[in-house]
């Protein structure tokens, strides 16, 4: 199995541009969630769908923010316009809902806003 | 409402010493509960889980059990080795919700 696949790994960008960061979760896995890590903050939830239906965004920041999944195999997180402060590593996950709720982490989105 | 809570990091040891890393937690229901373990520059990953009380999750030499009276889930290790640095999570999960509260994170730090 190839786990959570994200890409870009990094991303630099200036400010005032736009952000999109993507996520193919396992396949088979019907919860996706977004996270963001900073050192002043640690490890915050953004969003999460399930079945492709967004269940609870109240993590993401502000309107700057928006997450889609289309279909089960892809979500994206785009941040319009970005700032310096939306500089962080951004996290998808992905699992299958049920009694355990392991969840498994991609490698991550380095982002650095300028 | 559900909340981890770990204890403050930075841990230093050195090689081949004991480590217990505690956690706490607040909860309805019965949670599931997670060690992750995050190295430096990756994503995290599942360390042990435990589903129900007295539940023992064990893996790479780790272990930590489900102890509800307590509503803890510390994590220990007899020896741990300087591969072993790297940032632990604890979390729980309500199995309603699929959610992962998580922990703030303890930094380990293991010395030659």
């Amino acid at each position: 199995d190839a786990g959570v696949i994200q890409s870009p790994r990094h991303e630099v960008t200036e400010m005032g541009q736009e952000v999109t960061l993507r996520c193919k979760p396992i396949s088979g896995h019907n919860s996706l969630f977004w996270y963001r890590q900073t050192m002043m903050r640690g490890l915050e939830l953004l969003i999460y769908f399930n079945n492709n239906v967004p269940i609870d965004d109240s993590g993401m920041p502000e309107d700057r923010f928006s997450a889609k999944m289309p279909n089960a195999s892809f979500s994206t997180l785009k941040i319009q316009p970005s700032e310096p402060r939306d500089s962080a590593v951004y996290f998808c996950a992905s699992s299958f809902r049920g009694p355990e709720n392991t969840q498994y982490f991609g490698p991550g989105t380095r982002l650095t806003v300028l | 409402g559900n909340s981890v809570t770990q204890m403050e990091g930075p841990v230093t040891l050195s090689e081949e010493a004991f480590l217990t890393i505690n956690c706490t937690y607040t909860a309805t229901g019965y949670p599931s509960l997670f060690w992750y373990v995050q190295y430096p520059g990756e994503g995290l990953q599942l360390l042990l889980k435990a589903t129900k009380a007295d539940d023992k999750g064990s893996n790479k030499g780790f272990e930590a059990t489900y102890r509800k009276e307590t509503t803890s889930f510390h994590l220990e290790k007899g020896s741990v080795q300087v591969s072993d640095s790297a940032v632990y999570f604890c979390a729980l999960s309500s199995s309603n919700t699929g959610k992962l509260i998580f922990g703030q994170g303890t930094t380990l730090q293991v010395k030659p």
